[in-house]
């Protein structure tokens, strides 16, 4: 079965630029999608279809594809973006998640 | 405004049965896809679930096949989810989600992902 694989951590500084990996086979064939929860709060979508970014969402967040890893990209990130990073996708009859990043800024 | 709103959550014994709901607006519901997610405790998101906008497909993770079953109402603009044999593990808060992409009437793409606030449920005795 497909698994998508995300490191348990990252920690920045704020102003600096935060890459938040995810990988899995699935994703050679399939688009991936970004969520952030904070805690207590529903995930929000922050990129979908590999690089898209939805409406309102702030232009330091990025994504990117190559192979069977995804990236998305927070450039200067702020303090305000400290959360959990889920990456998504779907394969065969099955929707998947990553175990998910924790973003620390500070 | 898309609102999304589960119910039914709560304490509830290892093995009983209990029936999950989530009410839709904002958004034209019989036409897009929904899923239950869950995230236990502490852990990430996990999917459960899918049902198509119709009705008729719908698909489960390993972990909860043949125990949840998904069904909506497109009358009522109502999904549930109906556990059975409910363990310890299965505690968590329960989100209804419409996750998907889609095609507007101009060919255009786009993706939608709306989320409710979730349910808590708790399996202890």
């Amino acid at each position: 079965s497909y698994e998508l694989t995300q490191p348990s951590s990252v920690s920045v500084s704020p102003g600096q630029t935060a890459r938040l990996t995810c990988s899995g086979d699935v994703l050679a064939k399939k688009y991936a999608r970004w969520f952030q929860q904070k805690p207590g709060q529903a995930p929000i979508l922050v990129i979908f279809k590999d690089s898209e970014r939805p409406s309102g969402i702030p232009e330091r967040f990025s994504g990117s594809s190559s192979g069977t890893t995804v990236t998305l990209t927070i450039s200067g990130a702020q303090v305000e973006d400290e959360a959990d990073y889920y990456c998504y996708s779907a394969a065969d009859n099955n929707l998947l998640f990553g175990g998910g990043t924790r973003l620390t800024v500070l | 405004e898309v609102q999304l709103v589960e119910s039914g959550g709560g304490l509830i014994q290892p093995g009983a049965s209990l029936r999950l709901s989530c009410a839709a607006s904002g958004f034209p519901f019989s036409t897009y896809s929904m899923n239950w997610v869950r995230q236990a405790p502490g852990k990430g998101l996990e999917w459960l679930s899918y049902i198509s906008g119709n009705g008729s497909t719908t698909y489960y993770a390993d972990s909860v096949k043949g125990r949840f079953t998904i069904s909506r109402d497109n009358a009522k603009n109502s999904l549930s989810l109906l556990m059975n044999s409910l363990r310890d593990e299965d505690t968590a808060v329960y989100y209804c989600a419409s996750l998907g992409d889609y095609y507007d009437s101009s060919g255009d793409y786009y993706y939608v992902a709306y989320w409710g606030q979730g349910t808590l449920v708790t399996v202890s005795s």
